[in-house]
């Protein structure tokens, strides 16, 4: 079966450290991935998404960078955490034309 | 305009009540319609989809698509308190497999 992992759950960290978080996808090859960013009263922002190994877009300019080396495996990464980096974030495949199926997300907060 | 528009809520209803909830969007290309289900601190989870116009129902879930007025609406009947969740629309655009388009979502409380 298809499955999508994301790690942290929860973070805590504070302004001007680094960040990693990383997904994976199983049970599928090639996959589309993406990451959103989710604030309250926001709702889901597309910070960035990936057709292939080493393809990224970029939806918005951001402190934010992706990496996709291995096929299912993607990397949400900063070099220097503002406050405005807290959110909710969401790894994304997509499955066919009717969406995507999300991971359980990590919830951020810079402080 | 923001291409998909969703009032955010909160909505809070008794059990057993008849919830609507609903978007509207600007871009005429949508033909993919979806609703998603988020508990708290979850993934959103796809509940319905439909493809262009008319209805599709499943167990207590309808979902409705008006194209000629750009309205996508979702119902459900006899809410129950695992119901109480933030529920998404989503669209995009026929063809290849391109991005997905979401509302803010509508927080939904349903009280026993």
């Amino acid at each position: 079966s298809q499955t999508i992992h994301q790690w942290p759950a929860t973070l805590v960290q504070p302004v001007g450290s680094p960040l990693s978080l990383e997904c994976t996808v199983e049970g599928t090859s090639n996959p589309n991935l993406y990451w959103y960013r989710q604030a309250a009263g926001r709702g889901l922002q597309l910070l960035f998404y990936s057709v292939g190994i080493g393809q990224i877009s970029s939806e918005v300019p951001q402190n934010l960078s992706a990496s996709r080396p291995q096929d299912r495996q993607f990397i949400l990464s900063s070099k220097k955490l503002l406050l405005s980096d807290s959110g909710f974030y969401l790894c994304a495949w997509i499955n066919g034309p009717y969406g995507y199926t999300f991971g359980s997300g990590t919830r951020l907060t810079v402080v | 305009q923001k291409e998909v528009e969703q009032d955010p809520g909160p909505l809070s209803v008794p059990e057993g009540a008849i919830v609507s909830l609903n978007c509207t969007y600007s871009n005429s290309a949508f033909q993919y319609f979806m609703w998603y289900r988020q508990y708290s601190r979850k993934g959103p989870e796809l509940l319905m989809y439909t493809y262009s116009s008319g209805n599709k129902e499943d167990g207590r879930f309808t979902a409705q698509v008006d194209k000629s007025s750009k309205y996508i609406s979702l119902f459900i009947r006899d809410s129950q308190p695992s119901d109480s969740a933030t529920y998404l629309c989503a669209m995009r655009r026929g063809g290849s497999q391109g991005n997905l388009i979401f509302g803010k979502g509508t927080k939904l409380s349903v009280k026993p």
